[in-house]
């Protein structure tokens, strides 16, 4: 079955590190992804890893996979209040370009 | 290239009334993906076309959902009638090689 989670919510303060957690169902996903909305927008890519890595960083973002218990993490560091949006990570479908997305993550950077 | 373009950017309208959700997807993207959001069910995916012709339409809530592609620049999502739980953001996304670039979006609200 195609099922993707989240937590509602996740608050930090500046400069802390946050880390926003996602489960997936399909073990044949091919690629994850994380996309940030921020108000009033649509969604953009922030960064995407190929289901055979185990982590991947472009600057201040790592993202993490443990593709055993189908679980994608996001870690920000040194979080900005500019970081502040709804966070989605989404899991292609193995053979199309379909995303599943899960239900998102409000980060709330507090100054 | 200018992006995901979607029209109108804000609709409101009486419940009843038919409702024409208009996309413009990227030149030279093959996929383009119709997703729903609201507070209540997170981003949902309502149907998705490849080289213009409709492959998923499982996520279409209902015979009151249409939705075509004529040619490649150029989608529609209709409603009719529409109803006050229609009321949510409309996203377009298109992609090529699995990036999805969305559009910022139709705000439907049925009174």
């Amino acid at each position: 079955g195609e099922d993707v989670e989240q937590s509602l919510f996740l608050s930090v303060r500046e400069g802390d590190s946050s880390v926003i957690n996602c489960t997936y169902t399909d073990s044949s996903s091919t690629y994850l992804y994380w996309y940030k909305q921020e108000p009033g927008a649509g969604l953009q890519l922030l960064t995407y890893i190929f289901s055979n890595m185990d982590m991947k960083q472009d600057q201040r973002l790592t993202v993490l996979l443990n593709k055993k218990d189908k679980h994608l993490s996001l870690r920000i560091a040194d979080t900005q209040t500019g970081d502040s949006a709804i966070y989605f990570c989404a899991e292609s479908m193995a053979a199309t370009n379909k995303l599943i997305f899960g239900t998102g993550t409000l980060l709330a950077v507090q100054p | 290239d200018a992006g995901v373009i979607q029209s109108p950017r804000h609709e409101v309208t009486e419940m009843g009334q038919e409702v024409t959700l208009r996309c413009k997807p990227i030149s030279g993207h093959d996929y383009l993906f119709w997703y729903r959001q609201t507070m209540m069910r997170g981003l949902e995916l309502l149907i998705y076309f490849n080289n213009n012709v409709p492959i998923d339409d499982s996520g279409m809530p209902e015979d009151r959902f249409s939705a075509k592609m004529p040619n490649a620049s150029f989608s529609t999502l209709k409603i009719q009638p529409s109803e006050p739980r229609d009321s949510a953001v409309y996203f377009c996304a298109s992609t090529q090689d699995g990036e999805l670039f969305f559009g910022e979006g139709s705000r439907l609200t049925v009174l």
